[in-house]
């Protein structure tokens, strides 16, 4: 079963570095999404991403955060400037269209 | 805007006991909503969605749940508990369908032998 990939699984980071995120989407998918959960808080809509450019932003997603999809396969979320709060667990998703969406595993960030 | 919450933030059901998780939701059109699961180091599954079509959805591993628009609600619910259920349920809702969906805070289950 198709499924989306996320790279790396865990990332430790000094304060002020910048990180990529990497998701491979599933295959046959349009949109895209990021998504993150602060340890202990909800699940929370960072951006989608259709047709090569943003279709929405949450407030959270700020001039530090920019996605891309470089290629045919890839998805990225950079942070330019990690900040000690951007410490979550970050997850990609996409779909088709409109219903389910289809979760990463996810990509646990520590910021120190 | 829409809005999810889930009531309990943790449940301890017996094995073989019924499982009823707890959401209601806030939106002014009609809503999608979706029941996902997260197990321990992994990413969010669906467990099942509402679309407008039956009020009473079916979902893997023997879940279901049923929509109220009385009530606001879209509890998620198993006849007997299996130790494998032990997890964390997300419910989630958008009004446009699309990928921008809020969730609930998440319940977390834990079941007892």
């Amino acid at each position: 079963e198709p499924e989306v990939t996320q790279t790396p699984s865990h990332q430790v980071t000094q304060m002020g570095q910048e990180v990529i995120l990497r998701c491979v989407p599933i295959s046959n998918h349009l949109y895209f999404y990021w998504y993150r959960q602060i340890l202990g808080q909800k699940v929370e809509f960072l951006v989608s991403f259709y047709n090569n450019e943003i279709s929405e932003k949450s407030e959270i997603f700020d001039d530090q955060f920019s996605v891309e999809r470089p290629d045919g396969s890839n998805f990225t979320l950079k942070i330019r400037s990690t900040k000690l709060e951007d410490s979550a667990m970050y997850f990609c998703a996409s779909n088709r269209g409109p219903g389910e969406l289809f979760f990463g595993e996810g990509s646990r960030l520590t910021v120190l | 805007a829409q809005s999810v919450t889930q009531l309990g933030s943790h449940v301890s059901v017996s094995e073989g006991a019924l499982v009823l998780l707890r959401c209601n939701y806030s939106s002014s059109v009609p809503p999608y909503l979706f029941w996902y699961v997260q197990y321990p180091n992994q990413g969010l599954q669906l467990l099942l969605k509402y679309t407008s079509a039956a009020t009473l959805v079916k979902g893997i591993n023997g879940f279901e749940a049923e929509f109220k628009k009385s009530e606001t609600s879209f509890h998620l619910t198993k006849p007997s508990a299996h130790m494998s259920d032990a997890a964390e349920y997300f419910c989630a809702v958008t009004t446009d369908s699309w990928g921008k969906f809020q969730f609930g805070a998440g319940t977390q289950v834990v079941v007892t032998p």
